[in-house]
């Protein structure tokens, strides 16, 4: 079964630490993202990558890196720079070209301990 | 700045009746626009989309109406069923295949 695959499901860091979220992918799908979001908004956009070897960032990237080794996979880390990481964070995926819908992962709840 | 709203937080509906969920964006030059369905704990899932060629696309029990002119889109759920409830977010495309998304309304379909 085809699909995006976001791990852990529950994550806590402590205040200070750095910590990554995977999301794999074997739509095999050019474009990923990583989105946040927060009680009573919608889905923000944190960064996105076309292709491999290449991300940019969206609207909310400060204190969040992102890579892009291999087409499957775009992991997130959420730095000790990001003053407010609790959230509910979604990584997507689609073709590329425009207007493609994204498919997206069942998401990482990231709690502050 | 919200490129795409959605002024209804919530909506409650009997089961069997419709339910109709709107959206409002900006910008006239948008010309695709999608509906995506969500459960707690669950990623979105793509439901329907329009192009703005179209005033109105059927998927089964699930249509999408556009009114370029008002710069709104709706959905509209018949018969509203239990499984139906859920958040559903509108969204709009930009650059590079991404996307605008609404802020969501929560539906609850009452058996």
């Amino acid at each position: 079964d085809g699909g995006i695959t976001q791990s852990p499901k529950y994550l806590f860091r402590k205040e200070g630490q750095n910590v990554t979220l995977s999301c794999e992918q074997n739509l095999n799908h050019d474009a990923m993202y990583w989105y946040r979001q927060d009680p009573g908004q919608g889905l923000r956009l944190i960064y996105y990558s076309q292709i491999v070897n290449d991300f940019q960032k969206g609207d909310i990237a400060e204190g969040y890196s992102v890579s892009r080794e291999k087409k499957e996979s775009f992991p997130l880390t959420v730095t000790s720079a990001q003053k407010n990481p609790t959230a509910f964070y979604l990584c997507a995926s689609s073709r590329g070209g425009g207007n493609q819908p994204q498919h997206f992962g069942d998401g990482t709840r990231l709690s502050i301990l | 700045d919200q490129q795409v709203k959605q002024n209804s937080p919530s909506l409650s509906v009997q089961e069997g009746r419709i339910s109709i969920l709107n959206c409002d964006y900006t910008n006239s030059m948008f010309d695709y626009f999608l509906w995506y369905k969500k459960y707690p704990a669950e990623g979105p899932t793509f439901l329907i989309s329009i192009s703005s060629i179209k005033d109105k696309n059927e998927d089964g029990r699930f249509t999408v109406f556009l009114n370029k002119s008002a710069k709104h889109l709706s959905l509209h759920i018949v018969p509203s069923q239990p499984g139906d409830s859920a958040v559903y977010f509108c969204a709009v495309p930009r650059t590079g295949n991404q996307f605008y998304f609404g802020t969501g309304t929560s539906l609850t379909v009452i058996p």
